[in-house]
C-alpha cells in the first residue's frame, strides 16, 4: 500500500485566500484524523471521522475551519479565509480497528505558509 | 492545559548506550498510549503502544514501561543507534477498543552520537 496520501506537500498563498488541503487514507481503514503541527502549540488534533462521519471536531480552531468525507478514500480540510496564524504543517492520518484503533499511520503533511 | 508531558526537549546519548524518554500525563481517563517517531519532512511513524493494563511492552530494541500510579510512561531504547536520531512523540488515548484522536506531548529529539 501506497500509505496515507496528503496533497499538496507544500502551499504558499495569501491571506484571505481560501485553502483546500486532501488526503487519502490507506485503503480499507475507516477512520480519518487531522492534526496540525506548530512549534507553540505542538501536534493537536483538529477533527476525525468514523466511517466518513464526523466524530469529534472540537479541535478545529475557528469557522474559518471545515473538513468533509465524502467517501472512505477521500477528505479535504479547508480553511476560507486563510490568516498567518494558520501557517503550520498540516497532518493527516488513519487507522482501521482491527489492528488496534489507536495505531494510526500518517501522511507526510502539507506545510502551510500563509504570507 | 497539557495532558501529556515531555519535559526534555532534547537529549543526547552516545552509540550502543540505553536511550530512555520519558512522558507525564495528567488525564486518568487516557487508557492506551503510543510512542511515536519523526524525521524532518515525514510525518510521524508508529513505534511502540501499550494498553493500561500492562505496565510493560516490548518490541526488539524497544521497551515501553508505564506506571499508572506515578502518570509516566518511558521508552527504552537499547542498544541506541545512529538511526534511532529523530523527534520521539509520546501519545495517549482515551477509548479502549476505539477509534479516537489522540494528544500528543511536545516531543524529545533524540541525537545519537557515534
Amino acid at each position: 500500500d501506497a500509505g496515507v496520501i496528503q496533497s499538496p506537500r507544500h502551499e504558499v498563498t495569501e491571506m484571505g485566500q481560501e485553502v483546500t488541503l486532501r488526503c487519502k487514507p490507506i485503503s480499507g481503514h475507516n477512520s480519518l484524523f487531522w492534526y496540525r503541527q506548530t512549534m507553540m502549540r505542538g501536534l493537536e488534533l483538529l477533527i476525525y471521522f468514523n466511517n466518513n462521519v464526523p466524530i469529534d471536531d472540537s479541535g478545529m480552531p475557528e469557522d474559518r475551519f471545515s473538513a468533509k468525507m465524502p467517501n472512505a478514500s477521500f477528505s479535504t480540510l479547508k480553511i476560507q479565509p486563510s490568516e498567518p496564524r494558520d501557517s503550520a504543517v498540516y497532518f493527516c492520518a488513519s487507522s482501521h480497528p482491527s489492528g488496534g484503533a489507536h495505531e494510526q499511520y500518517f501522511g507526510p503533511g502539507t506545510r502551510l505558509t500563509v504570507t | 492545559d497539557q495532558q501529556v508531558k515531555q519535559n526534555s526537549p532534547s537529549l543526547s546519548v552516545q552509540e550502543g548506550r540505553i536511550s530512555i524518554l520519558n512522558c507525564d500525563y495528567t488525564n486518568s481517563m487516557f487508557d492506551y498510549f503510543l510512542w511515536y517517531k519523526k524525521y524532518p519532512a515525514e510525518g510521524p511513524t508508529f513505534l511502540i503502544s501499550i494498553s493500561s493494563i500492562k505496565d510493560k511492552n516490548e518490541d526488539g530494541r524497544f521497551t515501553v514501561f508505564l506506571n499508572k500510579s506515578a502518570k509516566h510512561l518511558s521508552l527504552h531504547i537499547v542498544p541506541s543507534q545512529p538511526g534511532d536520531s529523530a523527534v520521539y512523540f509520546c501519545a495517549a488515548s482515551a477509548i479502549r477498543g476505539g477509534a479516537d484522536g489522540l494528544t500528543f506531548g511536545k516531543g524529545t529529539h533524540l541525537i545519537i552520537q557515534p
